[in-house]
């Protein structure tokens, strides 16, 4: 069964700094990856996706991530902090398919400060 | 703005209870699914809909049904509520073919007392 796991359930940056926020998984076949990010009292948003198309993927608000299968990881990345990316970010893994389901981490919440 | 809406956006309920959470999903997306997110956890997946038929399930109980309808509306219902049933409630809707590109609502979140 696929499964994530997010490396650190809380990260403090400074405005201007860089954001590293580490996500691994366990598949069991190609999988497609996925990162969701979640502001205070809203649904969930997709940042960006993994689809075996290309290692590097860029996603919204000048974040990226790098799918690395030796490491099993899809860590996200932003090259300068901004006060509105503080929020709650989420990876999340499928097999994919016509009936498939997202499994989520648990979940790193970003604190940015000015 | 995701196109998904859902209601009521809070809800508080006594143990035993019977509770329905209903969505309504962007025009055109004909798979709806539902998520249960605890506190400081991410979320769950429940089931999903296609066309109007479950045709996936997570690790949930029976007491967890729903139903699509044509108009890409859906329901979730939860008979018997449990203490442990309090989390917030997604409805994520997504168009055929796009793997994994879900649109949240903002979810219904629900306490059981």
């Amino acid at each position: 069964a696929q499964s994530v796991t997010q490396l650190g359930s809380h990260v403090s940056v400074s405005e201007g700094a860089l954001v590293l926020l580490r996500c691994n998984y366990s598949s069991s076949v190609p999988p497609y990856l996925f990162w969701y990010v979640q502001y205070p009292n809203q649904g969930l948003q997709l940042l960006l996706k993994y689809t075996s198309a290309a290692t590097l993927v860029k996603g919204i608000n000048g974040f990226e991530a790098e799918f690395k299968k030796s490491e099993t990881s899809f860590h996200l990345t932003k090259p300068s902090a901004h006060m509105s990316d503080a929020a709650e970010y989420f990876c999340a893994v499928t097999l994919g398919g016509g009936s498939e389901k997202l499994v989520f981490g648990k979940g790193t919440k970003l604190t940015v400060n000015p | 703005e995701t196109g998904v809406t859902q209601s009521p956006t809070h809800l508080i309920k006594t143990r035993g209870q019977q509770v329905t959470l209903r969505c309504s999903s962007q025009s055109g997306h004909n798979t709806v699914s539902w998520y249960q997110q605890a506190l400081g956890q991410g979320p769950q997946f429940i089931f999903q809909y296609y066309r109007e038929e479950e045709n996936g399930r997570g690790n949930f109980p029976p007491r967890f049904s729903g139903l699509q309808f044509p108009n890409y509306s859906s329901e979730l219902n939860v008979n018997a509520l449990e203490l442990d049933d309090s989390a917030l409630y997604l409805c994520a809707s997504r168009a055929s073919g796009n793997t994994g590109e879900l649109f949240f609502g903002e979810g219904s979140r629900l306490t059981v007392l």
